[in-house]
């Protein structure tokens, strides 16, 4: 049972364009959300987070959104850069809980 | 830098031989935990430590058993290795509080022939 869904394995886009990845759960207790990207080789490193008090939260380029009756959250980037093509992840925890769930991740693809 | 060091960061190993990866942090965290990373799998929690000796199950722990006996080391262990145990395992520790991002080591790429 996936409880952190990101249901495109990829995206492409060209630079200076919004980047949008999207992630779904399905998990009523989540209620703290989070974005990792990864660079081949390397771990995986935080990038932004939301609590699900916001709907909101920016940080530079990086926008997150956070729709709790959709229980869907997106990350915006813009403008995207060639520099952050990497797999993008997104994860979650909830409650009293401290593991964090990941989705299987989406790789973006910034073209020049 | 989290101050996480992961060892070795590349295994070679035959099925069925023993196999320990090692976790290190600098800073005395209390929460560390153990993830492999798979194509069309994402990251999956393996085990976790919330303190000296104090370790619980992640979502694919079976094969796979951990200890702890001092604060800035967690050890993995895959008691006797599969060919489904290849993968890129990561060690992450929390800083902070309950509401808080995990940091991650670099990964080890362990490959069971």
């Amino acid at each position: 049972d996936q409880q952190v869904k990101q249901n495109s394995p990829s995206l492409s886009v060209q630079e200076g364009r919004i980047s949008i990845l999207n992630c779904d759960y399905t998990n009523s207790m989540f209620d703290y959300f989070l974005w990792y990207k990864k660079y081949p080789a390397e771990g995986p490193t935080f990038l932004i987070s939301i609590s699900s008090i916001k709907d909101k939260n920016e940080d530079g380029r990086f926008t997150v959104f956070l729709n709790k009756s959709a229980k869907h959250l997106s990350l915006h980037i813009v403008p995207s850069q060639p520099g952050d093509s990497a797999v993008y992840f997104c994860a979650a925890s909830g409650g009293s809980n401290y593991k964090l769930t990941f989705g299987k991740g989406t790789l973006l693809t910034v073209n020049p | 830098d989290a101050g996480i060091t992961q060892s070795p960061r590349h295994k070679v190993t035959e099925t069925g031989t023993p196999v320990t990866l090692r976790c290190h942090q600098t800073e005395n965290h209390r929460y560390m935990y153990w993830y492999r990373q798979d194509p069309g799998h994402g990251l999956r929690l393996i085990h976790y430590s919330y303190g000296v000796k104090d370790t619980d199950k992640g979502e694919v722990s079976d094969g796979y058993s951990v200890s702890r006996s001092k604060t800035e080391d967690f050890l993995l262990t895959l008691e006797s290795a599969t060919s489904s145990q290849t993968s890129v395992y990561f060690c992450a520790i929390r800083t902070q509080g309950i509401n808080s991002p995990l940091h991650f080591g670099n990964g080890t790429r362990l490959t069971v022939t």
